[in-house]
């Protein structure tokens, strides 16, 4: 079963630009979440969703958002990009059962630097 | 609110030699705990998990941890590490709300491998 996808893989943008990052869960799995990872910040959490819904938001602006699509991909995307912005972005996708504590399986990231 | 300390920011340790990481976590019922590990440029990969029942856990790559309630610990161990082991390690916290998928982690714990 493939796993986690994210695209793409490098991303360099400039001050006040916007982007969209993409995720690809693995099959079956409904859940994505998606964590910032930062040398200062360490890994952070931004945002979940689940059938299409975002159920638990982390701490963020408001520039940072996201969305998920029927077939359980999702993108996220940040406005106004600031130099603090650089960050390793990763997603990562659980198989809901009906307890609490599903692992997540990560993907790869997508580095985002901003100039 | 939950939380996780890793109180260790870089180890180094003889290849063949045994490791503990140490991991304490802050969270008011029952916790799910995970160990994660990260090489450079990669995402994260789950080493192991607890969620209930026998305290000692093992994971992939020989690696187990040990569910301390009493001491609020999820270490993880290694009898002998290999030079394949340097990376970076996480330990994180999962809610126990059915619904909740955000994982708090730990700042990582860099681990260096000397022949």
């Amino acid at each position: 079963k493939a796993g986690v996808t994210q695209t793409p893989r490098y991303l360099i943008k400039t001050r006040g630009q916007q982007v969209t990052l993409s995720c690809s869960p693995i099959s079956g799995h409904r859940s994505v979440s998606w964590y910032q990872q930062t040398p200062g910040q360490g890994l952070q959490f931004l945002f979940e969703y689940f059938s299409e819904t975002q159920r638990n938001k982390g701490n963020f602006p408001g520039r940072f958002s996201g969305r998920q699509f029927s077939n359980s991909r999702s993108e996220m995307n940040v406005s106004t990009l600031e130099l603090g912005d650089s960050a390793l972005y990763l997603c990562a996708s659980s198989l809901i059962r009906g307890r609490a504590g599903n692992e997540q399986f990560f993907g790869p990231g997508t580095r985002l630097t901003v100039l | 609110a939950q939380s996780v300390t890793q109180p260790d920011i870089h180890i180094t340790v003889s290849e063949g030699a045994s490791l503990e990481l140490r991991c304490n976590y802050s969270y008011g019922a029952t916790p799910y705990l995970f160990w994660y590990v990260q090489s450079p440029g990669q995402g994260l990969q789950l080493l192991l998990k607890y969620f209930s029942g026998d305290t000692l856990v093992q994971g992939i790559k020989g690696f187990e941890a040990e569910f301390k309630r009493s001491q609020s610990s999820f270490n993880l161990r290694k009898p002998s590490v290999h030079w394949s082991d340097a990376a970076e390690y996480f330990c994180a916290v999962g809610s126990d709300n059915f619904g909740n998928e955000k994982l708090t982690f730990g700042t990582g714990t860099r681990l260096t491998i000397i022949p």
